[in-house]
């Protein structure tokens, strides 16, 4: 079953526009952490964020922000005044103790694309 | 600082044919941990280890095998390769098993 969930596959917006980006988790745990990563074309996964769950409190970062809601089991990721340089494909993670260790569970990925 | 780095960047094998793929970690960090990802999908568990031992193991065949050494740089090695296991192997390092994972640019494999 799948842990972590990004219904939007694909997103495109122009420049300047705000775009958040969701992410819906499952877990049987009360300790685990969750997780948001960049991967532009050139492959690498860039780390942006990690929380654990205990800690609700959101949280800014320049232009990104991050909503976390346990009551929703959401961890969704907004980025302000969008830019062409945001456009790359998006993976929110959960990682929680289980037989495979902390391994970080992936969802699908949201494509995003800002144009111009 | 130096950040994980992989090698090769890609690699083009035969069926049939078995590939080693390495992985140092940033300096300090402890742990590695492996991740396969095909076209289109996010990122598959493979392993994790820490201090040189095997802390977990994702649904992958025994054709897949990993070891990390004293200086906490590891290798994943596939046995018996299939054209399935072309994709985008990661690896990713961090300072203890359940800490901020840092990962490399990854080693693109094509099995033709």
């Amino acid at each position: 079953a799948q842990k972590v969930t990004q219904a939007q596959t694909e997103i495109s917006v122009v420049e300047k526009e705000d775009v958040t980006l969701d992410c819906v988790y499952e877990t049987r745990d009360t300790t685990y952490y969750l997780f948001w990563y960049k991967q532009p074309p050139s492959g690498e996964l860039v780390f942006l964020i990690r929380r654990n769950s205990f800690d609700e409190q959101n949280e800014i970062s320049g232009r990104y922000s991050w909503n976390f809601q346990k009551s929703t089991s959401s961890f969704n990721f907004t980025i302000t005044a969008s830019q062409v340089v945001d456009s790359a494909v998006y993976f929110c993670a959960l990682s929680e103790n289980s037989n495979s260790g902390y391994a970080l569970n992936f969802g699908k990925g949201t494509s995003l694309l800002v144009t111009p | 600082d130096a950040g994980v780095t992989q090698s090769p960047t890609h690699l083009i094998k035969t069926r049939g044919q078995q590939v080693t793929l390495r992985c140092s970690p940033i300096s300090g960090h402890k742990s590695v941990s492996w991740y396969q990802q095909v076209l289109g999908q996010g990122p598959q568990f493979i392993f994790q280890y820490y201090e040189k031992e095997e802390r977990g193991r994702g649904n992958f065949p025994d054709r897949f095998s990993a070891r990390q050494f004293p200086n906490y740089s590891s290798e994943l090695n596939v046995n018996a390769l299939l054209l399935g296991d072309s994709a985008l192997y990661l690896c990713a390092s961090s300072l203890d098993r359940d800490t901020e994972a840092f990962f490399g640019q990854g080693t693109r494999l094509t099995v033709v």
